[in-house]
């Protein structure tokens, strides 16, 4: 019940094209959806991140859909770029026991390629 | 403003020896995580202290593995007695405390990792 199922488990895409990778999770206390971006030898960083009261957020070529009857979420990265080639990561957290502080539980990765 | 350090950033350790990763957090950070992440496979949670307290440990094996946050210097995670199934990265994040000591749930920020090889 607390993972988080991510695929798919790597995509290779033309540079300008639309990069989709898609999460599903089965615990509905999870109340913080983030995306994580990266680098080999590197630590995650943050991308976007959503919480389940909307749809959809969109910051820069980076969008999350949000579907919260459905248990899915999804990063749609528009325009992709060579750069953008990296390992992501979503994640989920919920607050133990009415606490606080969250958790992640992360998904498997998504290897995005982007060819020039 | 310096970002979460952990060191080392590689470390070799023979089957049967101790391991000791350490992570500073970002500076006014009192929250910290610790993830581990096995080869082609996502993090996983196993730690989460504050300042001289353990939180939860709900992710963190039952033998072997120890870890602290002090008052004065770096969280610790130690592993006694490595064997080949630690080989992994480890991975710390930090988080800052809200009012009222709240750690924020979203703004969890990472190292680079510790790369842990046991031979």
């Amino acid at each position: 019940q607390q993972q988080v199922k991510q695929s798919p488990q790597s995509l290779i895409v033309q540079k300008g094209g639309i990069s989709i990778i898609n999460c599903a999770y089965e615990n509905t206390a999870f109340d913080y959806f983030p995306w994580y971006q990266q680098f080999p030898g590197k630590g995650p960083a943050l991308l976007i991140a959503i919480r389940p009261d909307v749809s959809e957020k969109k910051e820069g070529r980076f969008t999350i859909s949000f579907n919260k009857s459905a248990k899915q979420f999804s990063l749609h990265i528009m325009d992709s770029q060579p750069g953008d080639s990296a390992t992501y990561f979503c994640a989920a957290s919920s607050r133990p026991g009415g606490t606080s502080y969250g958790k992640l539980t992360f998904g498997q990765g998504t290897i995005l390629t982007v060819h020039p | 403003n310096a970002g979460v350090m952990q060191n080392p950033r590689h470390l070799v350790r023979r089957r049967g020896q101790e391991a000791r990763l350490r992570c500073s957090p970002m500076k006014g950070h009192s929250h910290v995580y610790w993830y581990r992440q096995l080869p082609e496979e996502g993090l996983k949670f196993m730690v989460y202290l504050q300042k001289e307290n353990i939180i939860d440990e709900s992710g963190m094996p039952k033998e072997r593995f120890s870890a602290e946050f002090p008052k004065e210097g770096p969280s610790i995670l130690r592993i006694q007695q490595v064997v080949r199934g630690d080989s992994a990265a480890y991975f710390c994040a930090s988080s800052p405390r809200l009012r009222g000591g709240l750690a924020a749930q979203e703004t969890q920020y990472f190292g680079p990792g510790t790369r842990l090889l046991v031979l």
